[in-house]
């Protein structure tokens, strides 16, 4: 099963943005508008941040945003925080009800 | 609140099967989606499949098609998934997630993770 694609590592100052890319295809992130990415915190279990791309589940912050352009997606944080430290995964509906998810980012927060 | 509570750790040798469990609570169980994904030690999330919970169908990943069998209880809200000829590569962190209905609708609620250590 071949992953989406993410930088390995991330940085950022506190305070300032810092944005996360998932490449795929046109059979996963192109072609859907099911993008979601969850923040993982060491031996911790994922959490959903936004999902259909850039929509955010109540309770979180507002700092961060997604998007897509073509097979890419992005997860946008604003105003960098130091509980902001984790790795992120992208996932992408790949149709007939499966999954896809990246290999991570690490986001460190200088 | 959502819950979904895992089993505990289990170590297996190389062979053998394992058979976790993931009880949820706070909500209707046949209602959602329960799908498994795993994380092997610093690795990514792979998916691995998922359950229909109100009819017991279930589809798994290419990867782990006919070494795992996904199943349930419904009169224990429980979801439990088996994987067979287990392997040292198969030590990993295996979740259960709930997903909201609907094709392309995320997993908002995660279990605590299960950890299955394979070794002879």
């Amino acid at each position: 099963q071949s992953a989406l694609t993410q930088p390995p590592s991330a940085s950022g100052s506190p305070g300032q943005s810092v944005t996360i890319s998932c490449t795929g295809t046109s059979s996963d992130v192109g072609g859907y508008n099911y993008v979601s990415w969850y923040q993982q915190h060491p031996g911790k279990a994922p959490k959903l941040m936004i999902y259909e791309v850039s929509k955010r589940p109540s309770g979180v912050p507002d700092r961060f945003s997604g998007s897509k352009s073509g097979n890419t997606a992005s997860l946008t944080v604003s105003g960098l925080q130091a509980e902001d430290e984790a790795d992120y995964y992208c996932s992408s509906y790949v149709g007939r009800d499966n999954w896809m998810f990246g290999g991570g980012t690490q986001l460190t927060v200088l | 609140q959502v819950q979904l509570v895992q089993s505990g750790a289990e170590v297996k040798k190389p062979g053998a099967s394992v058979k976790l469990s993931c009880k949820a609570s706070g909500y209707t169980f046949t209602s959602y989606p329960m799908h498994w994904v795993r994380q092997a030690p610093g690795q990514r999330l792979e998916w691995m499949g998922w359950l229909n919970t109100g009819n017991g169908n279930t589809q798994c990943s290419q990867t782990f098609q006919g070494r795992v069998k996904i199943t349930r209880d419904t009169s224990a809200s429980t979801a439990y998934m088996e994987m067979s000829s287990l392997i040292s590569e198969d030590t990993a962190v295996y979740y259960c997630a709930r997903k909201l209905t609907g094709s392309g609708n995320p997993f908002d609620y995660w279990g605590q993770g299960t950890l299955v250590t394979v070794s002879s």
